[in-house]
């Protein structure tokens, strides 16, 4: 059974760049779609992007963030990461990481089938 | 983008009794090369990630009670709970997966009234 979990400060300064890694254990990377998604305190789910490790690692971003974000794979360590550049306050959030099973035609099977359990970043002086 | 809209935001349902969510998206989410909608829904407890329960708009995953069932076509879409018990109380999200960005429904709160 594949288990996500994910790591980094919990602390980020404001305009600093927030950075997490999620470590896949359990399991292979490739063939699947890599999410970040983020929740800020008593909201809802944000999608924040993908990275599809079959494809040389391309990723998908979410166009709200996507001037800001990159995510990156490094298949030997089954791990795969975010960076979010020049946080503010309302980048504060419960950060996930989430896989989607690829079911060929770059499609996902069945939406996110597995989470980590988040990691709660806030950004603040 | 895909807008996915929820309602109600919360309900408050008796044990034993119906629930029913309900989740229109801006667009449809059928793919016309498979006929598959790919419209998710998750569960969230309290301190706990998001739990994929339904996919495909009404195929439960495996170990999802089968009280909980996913209905819908085209743009709108359900998820009812049959007979609402105590660990049923929780969050719960419909999400699009046809299309990025993925987007997900603001949520709503199931309560024991």
């Amino acid at each position: 059974q594949v288990q996500l979990q994910e790591s980094g400060p919990g602390l980020v300064k404001p305009l600093e760049t927030l950075s997490l890694t999620c470590t896949v254990s359990g399991g292979s990377t490739i063939n699947y779609y890599w999410s970040w998604i983020r929740q800020p305190p008593g909201k809802g789910l944000e999608w924040i992007g993908y990275i599809y490790d079959r494809d040389s690692g391309s990723t998908n971003y979410n166009p709200s963030l996507k001037s800001r974000v990159t995510i990156s794979v490094d298949t030997s360590k089954t791990q795969f990461s975010l960076q979010l550049t020049s946080v503010t306050a309302a980048d504060t959030a419960v950060y996930y990481c989430a896989r989607e099973v690829e079911c060929g035609s770059r499609t996902s099977c069945y939406g996110f089938d597995t989470w980590g359990k988040g990691t709660k970043v806030s950004v603040s002086s | 983008d895909i807008v996915m809209t929820q309602s109600p935001d919360s309900l408050a349902v008796s044990l034993g009794e119906r629930a029913t969510i309900n989740c229109k998206s801006s667009q449809s989410v059928l793919s016309t090369s498979n006929n598959k909608h790919y419209l998710a829904w998750y569960q969230q407890k309290p301190g706990q990630p998001p739990k994929l329960f339904i996919y495909w708009a009404y195929i439960r995953e495996s170990g999802v009670p089968d009280r909980f069932r996913g209905s819908g076509s085209g743009t709108d879409f359900a998820l009812t709970i049959s007979s609402l018990q105590a660990e049923d109380v929780a969050v719960y999200y419909c999400q699009q997966y046809y299309t990025t960005p993925r987007t997900f429904g603001q949520g709503t709160k199931v309560e024991i009234k």
